[in-house]
């Protein structure tokens, strides 16, 4: 079956730009989860959702991040105002529940690249 | 909060001989443990996790890991790595009451395998 989905794959824009990056889970995975990998910290945990609940938006490194999550699947991180030290790889992940025992499925990741 | 230490950003190793990945985390509350493989140009894919039972935990390609408690560690060994094995390698903790917590990531370790 399908994977975990993420668009675009390569996202350059220049600095004070806004960008949305989108994430299609796995059909039937109730939880998912944005992660940034970047060089200098590795890979962080930015924002979980669980179905229609209200995520948990502590992780998220500034108040420029924001996500949603629309009818539980589809799920879109953005970004207003990018910084240079916004440029990453953004990574989401689906599981088919809440928490720790289930294995979260990656998607290929969108390179952002901020000019 | 949890923090999972590698100590190892790189490691190199020749064709068919054994390997050693060092994984130690810190956490106030008991954690699930995992290792998840992330192949050159490719997505993070899951190697083995620990959750409940034998201490010694299988995964695939010929992986295994063992999770000690008293030395907060979860080393990931193979017998014999081949150059396919050749891949970044992350080992991720998550607290076991779930929830709104992702994974909590090392910095990862390179395994370089020479012909």
């Amino acid at each position: 079956g399908a994977g975990v989905s993420q668009s675009p794959s390569n996202k350059v824009t220049e600095k004070g730009k806004d960008v949305e990056l989108r994430c299609d889970p796995i059909s039937g995975h109730t939880a998912l989860y944005w992660y940034r990998q970047s060089l200098g910290q590795g890979l962080e945990f930015l924002i979980y959702f669980q179905g229609n609940s209200a995520p948990d938006k502590s992780g998220l490194p500034s108040d420029r991040f924001s996500a949603e999550r629309t009818g539980g699947s589809v799920s879109t991180l953005t970004i207003q105002r990018t910084q240079q030290e916004d440029s990453a790889v953004y990574l989401c992940a689906s599981s088919l529940g809440a928490g720790g025992p289930h294995e979260q499925f990656f998607g290929p990741g969108t390179r952002l690249t901020v000019l | 909060a949890q923090s999972v230490t590698q100590l190892d950003s790189q490691v190199p190793v020749f064709e068919e001989a054994p390997v050693e990945l060092r994984c130690n985390y810190s956490s106030s509350v008991s954690v699930y443990l995992f290792w998840y493989v992330q192949y050159p140009n490719q997505g993070l894919q899951l190697l083995l996790k620990y959750l409940s039972g034998s201490t010694l935990v299988k995964g695939i390609n010929g992986f295994e890991a063992e999770f000690n408690k008293s030395q907060t560690s979860f080393h990931l060994r193979k017998p014999s790595v081949h150059i396919s094995d050749t891949a970044e390698y992350f080992c991720a903790v998550t607290p076991r009451g779930g929830g709104a917590d992702g994974l909590t990531f090392g910095k990862g370790t390179h395994l370089i395998i020479q012909p």
